[in-house]
């Protein structure tokens, strides 16, 4: 078993430029999960779906944050446009429907 | 949760010892609490988790202790290892049917040779 694949593994980019960040979940995981972890901290939920639906996108900076679910399996988070301070770890889980998560090894986000 | 930037708590035990990583949680509603392994570069790796239900629950050389009272989750690492080094964090949720997990502050672990 593959386990949760993320990419790009790392990512530099100037400010106001737009970035994706992609997550392949493990087969047959229906809930995925989209937090954001800074430096020194633990991780922060951005975004969870149940299948293709978002089902707590309340800490989603929607102005400028979007994440789509196409077919319920992959998922796409982008920034647009990237700001100095969304340098972080962007980390992809999927699990079934309990909380005993599955971690991607995430996408180092670097904005200069 | 709280924000502690980049000063994380440290524990630095020696080698072949037991060690102790220890968390305060905020929701006196929470009832179900995970411990993560987190190693440099990688996501967090789940270790052990424990519902209300319980105040003790042990794993292969892991053991969970819950004291619901005072809200306050400890993990404790029997015989540690090298390979134990690595930030660890606690989180809690709610149970509802789908489960939201919120982490708490981690903690370093720093094993000796």
């Amino acid at each position: 078993e593959a386990g949760v694949v993320q990419s790009p593994r790392y990512k530099i980019i100037e400010k106001k430029q737009p970035v994706a960040f992609w997550c392949n979940p493990i087969s047959g995981h229906n809930t995925l999960y989209w937090y954001r972890q800074n430096l020194g901290q633990g991780p922060e939920l951005l975004i969870r779906y149940e299948n293709e639906e978002a089902v707590d996108d309340s800490q989603l900076p929607k102005d400028r944050f979007s994440a789509e679910r196409l077919k319920g399996v992959d998922s796409t988070l982008k920034i647009q446009p990237a700001e100095l301070g969304d340098s972080a770890v962007y980390l992809c889980a999927s699990s079934l429907v309990t909380a005993s998560y599955t971690f991607g090894s995430g996408t180092r986000l670097t904005v200069v | 949760g709280e924000s502690v930037g980049l000063h994380l708590p440290t524990l630095s035990v020696q080698e072949g010892d037991n060690s102790i990583i220890n968390c305060a949680y905020s929701n006196s509603a929470s009832d179900y609490f995970i411990w993560y392994k987190q190693e440099s570069g990688k996501g967090p790796q789940f270790i052990i988790d424990i519902r209300s239900n319980m105040d003790k629950r042990q794993g292969q050389r892991v053991t969970v202790l819950l004291n619901k009272t005072v809200k306050h989750l400890s993990l404790q690492i029997a015989a540690t290892q090298p390979g134990d080094s690595a930030v660890y964090f606690c989180a809690e949720s709610v149970s509802g049917g789908y489960q939201k997990v919120t982490f708490g502050t981690g903690t370093k672990l720093q094993v000796i040779p």
